[in-house]
């Protein structure tokens, strides 16, 4: 099993610019959830879902979109960047509510 | 807003030293609290999911302890070696929501 993959590694956008971050599970879970890193600030949860078709706002959705068309995948859309959503962005996903598994993680800046 | 707080920020300790850190949590509707472990460049990995109030979990040199009853629960780490350096996340989840709150992390530096 690949576990969680996400793509890609490092991104660099400019303002206004719009970009998918791709995150896929081969692990079958039900629950996928995108989350931000900021220094000082630990994870901070962006968007998630509870199965394909189900998606829900978590602490911090304003900027970004979600869809789960398939168990599988779990894109998180950046509509028009900006300097603030400079971040390492994490996926995760989980059977039921036990352990989250998570991706390596993407590097965002926006410049 | 939940708050789940962690303390201290950061810990320098020798190698051989035992450790404590605290996580700190809402008392009313509690789900469960989950600890990570989160080495530098790499992805946090889970290491406890906790559920009971007065659970105890242990994996290796490491446990943690839970009081739901007063919002608290506690990571040891036994004899630290230079390879437990990271950072040790907590997350709290209330009720049968999905959603994890981290706190901000225990940054762990063990000097050989």
């Amino acid at each position: 099993n690949a576990g969680v993959t996400q793509t890609p590694k490092f991104q660099v956008l400019k303002t206004g610019q719009s970009m998918t971050l791709q995150c896929a599970q081969d692990m079958n879970h039900e629950y996928m959830s995108w989350y931000r890193q900021d220094p000082g600030m630990g994870l901070r949860l962006i968007h998630y879902s509870v199965g394909a078709g189900i998606t829900d706002q978590g602490e911090v959705p304003n900027g970004y979109n979600v869809s789960r068309s398939t168990t599988e995948d779990f894109p998180l859309r950046l509509l028009s960047a900006a300097p603030s959503q400079t971040s390492v962005y994490f996926c995760a996903s989980s059977y039921s509510t036990s352990e989250q598994y998570f991706g390596p993680g993407t590097r965002l800046t926006v410049t | 807003i939940l708050n789940v707080e962690q303390s201290p920020q950061s810990l320098h300790v020798q190698e051989g030293d035992s450790t404590n850190f605290t996580c700190s949590f809402p008392s009313s509707n509690f789900y469960a609290l989950h600890w990570y472990r989160w080495e530098t460049a790499k992805s946090p990995e889970a290491l406890f999911v906790m559920t009971l109030n007065g659970d105890e979990k242990k994996k290796g040199r490491i446990s943690a302890t839970l009081n739901t009853k007063e919002g608290y629960s506690y990571l040891y780490i036994k004899g630290s070696q230079p390879e437990d350096s990271a950072t040790y996340l907590c997350a709290f989840r209330m009720d049968s929501s999905y959603k994890l709150i981290f706190g901000s992390g225990t940054r762990l530096l063990v000097r050989p």
